[in-house]
């Protein structure tokens, strides 16, 4: 099945620096990646996603990458923002037939921005 | 946007008690839901996934009969953790999925934070 390692599992910037966190999926058919932000307390917030078939995506200060060959994609926050502190997690899923779909999610990574 | 609310955000109880917890997706028809559990500073753990009307595909060992899942509608979803021992505590998470197409994304709700006394 599907494998997906997150790195690193702690993170920390200064205020105003970029983020980058990275993963690594083992399943040649994932087609989705979506990454999630969770606060303490929490579920988690999807904040950006992307598919195969893209190999990069932004919203404002976000964006993700995706290379297919190498399996891997990372999720890149710039201009970094104390509330962006959270633990950040990635997952890949592809279709399993008939709308089925199943997440594998990541280790998680803590990002602390310190101000 | 879309929005899941789970319910309650917390509950201690006594050993042997079960527990209901409730999934609901506030403003589209979820046509599957899914239940995890999250140990504290570890990953999400999908536990099963529901489809409205009919029975659950639970993960390999996950007890069926421990964790008895219900999607009755298309907005709402339970997790009953049944004779709840101190073991069973952690953290569960409900998700939604909007219809069956892999376009649309999964929302999660805040979670219930479950305590065995």
């Amino acid at each position: 099945g599907e494998n997906v390692e997150q790195h690193p599992s702690t993170l920390s910037v200064q205020e105003g620096d970029s983020a980058v966190i990275k993963c690594t999926y083992s399943d040649s058919a994932s087609n989705y990646f979506p990454w999630y932000k969770q606060e303490l307390g929490k579920g988690p917030q999807l904040i950006i996603d992307i598919r195969s078939n893209v190999g990069e995506k932004k919203d404002q200060r976000i964006a993700v990458t995706l290379n297919k060959t190498a399996k891997h994609f990372s999720l890149h926050i710039t201009e970094t923002q104390p509330e962006d502190s959270a633990v950040y997690f990635c997952a890949a899923s592809k279709s399993l037939g008939q709308g089925a779909q199943k997440l594998v999610f990541g280790q998680g990574t803590r990002l602390t921005i310190n101000p | 946007g879309a929005v899941v609310s789970q319910h309650p955000s917390r509950v201690i109880c006594k050993s042997g008690t079960s527990v209901k917890i409730e999934c609901r997706s506030l403003d589209f028809q979820a046509t599957t839901m899914f239940w995890y559990r999250q140990f504290p500073k570890q990953s999400l753990m999908l536990m099963a996934t529901s489809n409205e009307g009919s029975k659950a595909t639970y993960e390999q060992g996950v007890e069926k009969d421990k964790f008895l899942i219900n999607h009755a509608s298309l907005t709402l979803s339970t997790l009953t953790v049944t004779s709840a021992h101190p073991e069973d505590s952690s953290f569960y998470i409900c998700s939604a999925r909007r219809g069956n197409s892999l376009n649309q994304p999964q929302h999660f709700g805040d979670g219930t934070r479950l305590s065995i006394l």
